[in-house]
């Protein structure tokens, strides 16, 4: 988890409400993403970017938002249209932009639940 | 499509024996393969992985995890396990030829190991 920070921990949404998860990292990393894991099913590619001011939709982007202004950071919005939103968000960051042979480093995770 | 299949969802192992933790892929071209593992309500920590070379590669914590082209199979191994090694393993792989999201990890299911005193 070290250089990857993730606030904040645990997070309760109400329902109709948009919530921005923080991500952090101090590792001079260019690439970063974002992954939804829920029981039994493994990690879910959201949102990746390869650079500062690009990104890309993951496999399930619909009702999440993203923005890449800084190198070092990488929020992600979950936004009132996502409608099964409860689930531990990961964020995760690599040294180069798309390298076959790139290890991906994971932050902490945020535990997002609907009210 | 890339993929990832993890069969079995929970090992149990006794403490001292060896441990395997399987896992089969399909991908576009060579594959780039790696293993994780989460511990409750904490992020993936990164164990190993394979790129190219000798098909048994060795990583964090003791383990090491055996690659089989012919099988399509990247199982993770360690000869004595440990009740501290009791955590969620994730197999990934991303494909040579693969493009898009696609060209990002993807990942298996997970198999939860418990190792018991």
């Amino acid at each position: 988890d070290g250089g990857i920070t993730q606030s904040p921990k645990y997070l309760f949404r109400k329902e109709g409400q948009n919530v921005t998860l923080s991500c952090e990292q101090n590792l001079n990393h260019d690439a970063m993403y974002w992954y939804r894991q829920d029981p039994g099913q493994g990690l879910r590619l959201i949102y990746y970017s390869q650079i500062v001011n690009d990104f890309q939709k993951g496999d399930i982007a619909e009702g999440y938002s993203v923005s890449r202004e800084k190198k070092e950071s990488f929020p992600l919005t979950v936004t009132s249209a996502q409608k099964n939103p409860t689930a531990f968000y990961l964020c995760a960051s690599s040294t180069a932009s798309g390298g076959l042979s790139d290890t991906q480093y994971f932050g902490p995770g945020t535990r997002l639940t609907v009210l | 499509a890339q993929s990832v299949a993890q069969p079995e969802d929970q090992v149990n192992v006794a403490e001292g024996n060896p441990l395997t933790v399987k896992c089969t892929y399909s991908v576009s071209g060579n594959p780039y393969l790696f293993w994780y593992v989460q511990y409750p309500n904490r992020g993936l920590q990164f164990l190993l992985k394979y790129i190219t070379g000798d098909n048994l590669v060795k990583g964090s914590y003791g383990f090491e995890a055996e690659f089989n082209k012919s099988q399509t199979s990247f199982h993770l191994k360690k000869p004595s396990a440990l009740v501290s090694d009791s955590a969620l393993y994730f197999c990934a792989v991303r494909g040579q030829y693969s493009s898009g999201s696609a060209r990002q990890l993807t990942f298996g299911s997970g198999t939860q190991l418990t190792v018991l005193p």
